[in-house]
């Protein structure tokens, strides 16, 4: 059985740095076909992705955020570590992660985020 | 960045409706498209993907179509544990991209 799930800090002050790890279990984050992104849900609004890791490492992040987003991974732990600098109140959301597979599909792969994190919830306030 | 919009922002329907929910992108994705439900306090949940590739165990009520820039999920008769709120989302290329949400409620 995948799963996934988010863990870390409840409350964040603004300015802090939030280290939000997601810990995966039924499949291996060495395996070419899949991989995780991190996507964000402030309260009453839309999903936002926010960064993904591949199997070879190679990262991609959103643009608006990119300059205080850090995604890696510890292959070995299971796990992979979203981090965000300089924490605001609008960062105040639920963060989930998700698994990303990879289908072959009339010679093309495509990408699909096919099993999520349940979600931890962030608030940033003093 | 690819921009994905999607129509209506909220829809009312009722149970045994056919419900249709568009999603455009602001350049061609070829059919880089998936499509998300999500239920209040829950975690999205993958329905299509590659535009019109049914998710298993995904009931076939539910239906992607659409290539280019136009895209179109589909809901045939529409049943009590359907009202959620509807995702597009862009796989096309980094950053990844989702659409604002389609509310559907009940009528």
């Amino acid at each position: 059985q995948v799963t996934l799930k988010e863990s870390g800090p409840v409350l964040v002050k603004p300015t802090e740095t939030l280290t939000l790890t997601c810990t995966v279990s039924g499949f291996s984050l060495s395996n070419a076909r899949m991989s995780v992104s991190w996507i964000r849900q402030p309260p009453g609004k839309a999903l936002e992705w926010l960064a993904h890791i591949f199997s070879n490492d190679e990262k991609s992040y959103s643009t608006s955020l990119k300059s205080r987003l850090t995604i890696s991974k510890d292959t070995s732990r299971s796990q992979v570590v979203l981090t965000m600098t300089n924490m605001d109140p609008v960062d105040t959301a639920t963060y989930y992660c998700a698994r990303v597979d990879t289908a072959l599909v009339s010679y093309y792969y495509y990408y699909y985020m096919d099993v999520w994190g349940k979600g931890t919830t962030v608030t940033v306030s003093s | 960045d690819i921009q994905m919009t999607q129509s209506p922002s909220s829809l009312s329907a009722s149970v045994g409706d056919r419900v249709t929910i568009t999603c455009r992108a602001s350049q061609s994705i070829s059919n880089y498209l998936n499509w998300y439900q999500q239920k209040p306090g829950k975690a999205p949940k993958l329905l299509i993907y590659a535009a019109s590739s049914l998710q298993s165990g995904v009931p076939s009520r539910f239906s992607g179509s659409g290539s280019g820039t136009d895209f179109t999920l589909t809901i045939i008769s529409l049943q009590p544990e359907d009202f959620a709120t509807y995702y597009c989302q862009q796989s096309y290329s980094t950053p990844w991209t989702f659409g604002q949400g389609t509310k559907v409620e009940i009528k």
